[in-house]
């Protein structure tokens, strides 16, 4: 069974570009989370998509935004970038209630690693 | 508000060594708990989890955390270190009412000495 799968691995941009991940979850997981990671913040919760709709939100500016199609990969998108946004960018997929026995338990793929000059 | 602290930022042992690695929780129900480990240049990887039940859970590669309610921690321990297991090791919450919202330490990095 293939794992989480994030595109670009790396990539650089510039100071007021935008820049689009993408995460193709494990088959049959319904639920997508992003994260972002940083040396100085740590991991923090970026969204959660279900069914093609944002569940939650943690405390990001709406530069960052994100949507989930109906195969259930996703996009996030961060438009004018600054220089703070540079982080690996870290997406996970899970079962949801009901799906049985890996429910609630969050699988997270490699990540990609966006630098901002 | 929900939080996660993982009081050591770093930890070296001897190869063959015991590990324990501190977690402390602030949760007010029974919560979600996970410990992941992550090698550099790469994402998380499931240790284990504890959900309910039996306080007492096994993971993978030989590690084990018991949660104990009343000191709010989830102690992951092994009790003989290999070199490969020289990583960050992350703790986590689940956050109510989100199950795609984990909330994470801010890890402890391991070192082993050979």
């Amino acid at each position: 069974k293939a794992g989480v799968t994030q595109t670009p691995r790396y990539l650089i941009k510039t100071r007021g570009q935008q820049v689009t991940l993408s995460c193709s979850p494990i088959s049959g997981h319904r639920s997508v989370s992003w994260y972002q990671q940083t040396p100085g913040q740590g991991l923090q919760f970026l969204f959660e998509y279900f069914s093609e709709t944002q569940r939650n939100k943690g405390n990001f500016p709406g530069r960052f935004s994100g949507r989930q199609f109906s195969n259930s990969r996703s996009e996030m998108n961060v438009s004018t970038l600054e220089l703070g946004d540079s982080a690996l960018y870290l997406c996970a997929s899970s079962l949801v209630a009901g799906q049985g026995d890996g429910a609630n338990v969050l699988t997270f793929g490699a990540g990609s690693r966006l630098t901002v000059l | 508000a929900q939080s996660v602290t993982q009081p050591d930022i770093h930890i070296t042992v001897s190869e063959g060594a015991s590990l324990e690695l501190r977690c402390n929780y602030s949760y007010g129900a029974t919560p979600y708990l996970f410990w992941y480990v992550q090698s550099p240049g790469q994402g998380l990887q499931l240790l284990l989890k504890y959900f309910s039940g039996d306080t007492l859970v096994q993971g993978i590669k030989g590690f084990e955390a018991e949660f104990k309610r009343s000191q709010s921690s989830f102690n992951l321990r092994k009790p003989s270190v290999h070199w490969s297991d020289a990583a960050e090791y992350f703790c986590a919450v689940g956050a109510e009412g989100s199950q795609g919202n984990l909330i994470f330490g801010k890890g402890t990095k391991l070192s082993v000495k050979p």
